[in-house]
């Protein structure tokens, strides 16, 4: 089965620019998280999903990020504009509610993103 | 305070030792527990849920001290596999899930 898939898995850009990042969650998966981990704060929750409606934004650092989940299979994550303090890796994770075991939380590979 | 605290580490333990770790967190109301494995550059992976009478699978053993409330990961007959940091992870109501920043281990030969 195919797990969480993210993109794109490296990105350098530049300060100011405008940054997507995508999300595909496990298929079938009710819940949806995006958290940024950075060496300084560890593993950091931004926002999560339930069933494509956001139910907690108060880890969203400011208002130059914003995330959304048009449907259950696809979301994404932009920060406008970019600065170099937003270099961390942005991990995709989803939940199946009932699975097994304790629904478990299945990471994506991660996205990458420096800004210079 | 952070919602879950865990020591940085390093730990640096020869093969076959036994090394702990713990964690505590802040939230009375937490409900599920877990610890992680992230290997270096990669994604987070469970390594096991921590149930409230204590857990083991294999190596490993996890508590969780309610009162206290913090968990415990104990590995036994470590190996040089091991070396990797170690995420608790703790959820209250509504799968709000919270990670510890991760204990390093490393497991020399």
């Amino acid at each position: 089965d195919a797990g969480v898939i993210q993109s794109p898995r490296h990105e350098v850009t530049e300060m100011g620019q405008e940054v997507t990042l995508r999300c595909k969650p496990i298929s079938g998966h009710d819940y949806l998280f995006w958290y940024r981990q950075t060496m300084m704060r560890g593993l950091e929750l931004l926002i999560y999903f339930n069933n494509n409606v956001p139910i907690d934004d108060s880890g969203m650092p400011e208002d130059r990020f914003s995330a959304k989940m048009p449907n259950a299979s696809f979301s994404t994550l932009k920060i406008q504009p970019s600065e170099p303090r937003d270099s961390a890796v942005y991990f995709c994770a989803s939940i199946l509610l009932g699975g097994r075991p304790g629904n478990t939380i299945y990471f994506g590979e991660g996205s990458w993103l420096t800004v210079v | 305070r952070k919602e879950v605290e865990q020591d940085p580490g390093p730990f640096n333990v020869p093969e076959g030792a036994t090394v702990a770790f713990n964690c505590t967190y802040s939230n009375s109301a937490s409900q599920s527990f877990f610890w992680y494995r992230q290997d270096c550059r990669k994604e987070p992976k469970l390594l096991m849920s921590v149930y409230s009478s204590g857990n083991e699978d294999g190596r490993f053993t996890a508590q969780l001290n309610r009162a206290s409330q913090y968990i415990s990961l104990l590995i036994r007959d470590s190996k040089l596999s091991d070396s990797a940091t170690y995420l608790c992870a703790v959820r209250a109501g509504g799968f709000k899930t919270i990670f510890g920043a991760g204990t390093r281990l490393f497991v020399k030969a």
